[in-house]
């Protein structure tokens, strides 16, 4: 049973354009959605977050945007540049400090 | 200030075996999750410790099991290792109050045949 899906394995952008990855979840009870980003070989680093009491937080070229009717979010990296080229995972909030993560997302950048 | 550090980097174990895996929290830190990830899924919750104790656990067996330190680093023991147990494990650290991004380690790779 997944509760958070990230339903594209992968996203290929050209350098410059707008990336848009996108992630769905089930349990009306997440109240913190958080981004992080995975390069090979190393661990998922904070990218940016968002309350469930908000619908957009945005962090230089990062945006990430909330609807909670649709029980969707979506993460916006523009301008992208090859060096965001990585494993992107959504991952939402449970009881305590529990996080759930969606399979994740390939993004590559072309330049 | 220093980040989150686990270690080894790299583990071959035989079926049966058992494993300790250790990780230092970021400075600071007073709680420590640890997480399972599987090739080719994102990393699933095994358990929180907070002030050295366990403050919430997923849907892992009885024989993962673990330890937080007075320094808040941190232990993950998985007794009677079998095959499906290979994977990426991952500690976590933050604080218990305020905000809740977690800061990951590099991660341990954790083989067994």
């Amino acid at each position: 049973d997944q509760q958070v899906k990230q339903n594209s394995p992968s996203l290929s952008v050209q350098e410059g354009r707008i990336s848009i990855l996108n992630c769905d979840y089930t349990n009306s009870m997440f109240d913190y959605f958080l981004w992080y980003k995975k390069y090979p070989a190393e661990g998922p680093t904070f990218l940016i977050s968002i309350s469930s009491i908000k619908d957009k937080n945005e962090d230089g070229r990062v945006t990430v945007f909330l609807n909670k009717s649709a029980k969707h979010l979506s993460l916006h990296i523009v301008p992208s540049q090859p060096g965001d080229s990585a494993v992107y995972f959504c991952a939402a909030k449970e009881y305590g400090n529990k996080l759930v993560f969606g399979a994740g997302t390939i993004l590559r950048v072309k330049s | 200030e220093t980040g989150v550090t686990q270690s080894p980097t790299h583990l071959i174990k035989t079926r049966g075996q058992q494993v300790t895996l250790r990780c230092s929290s970021q400075s600071g830190h007073n709680t420590v999750s640890w997480y399972q990830q599987a090739l080719g899924q994102g990393p699933q919750f095994i358990f929180q410790y907070y002030r050295e104790e366990e403050n919430g656990r997923g849907n892992f067996p009885p024989r993962f099991s673990g330890l937080q330190f007075p320094n808040y680093s941190s232990e993950l023991n998985v007794n009677a290792l079998e095959l499906d147990d290979s994977a990426l494990y991952l500690c976590a650290s933050s604080l218990r109050e305020g905000t809740y991004e977690q800061y990951f380690g590099p991660g341990t790779r954790l083989t067994v045949t």
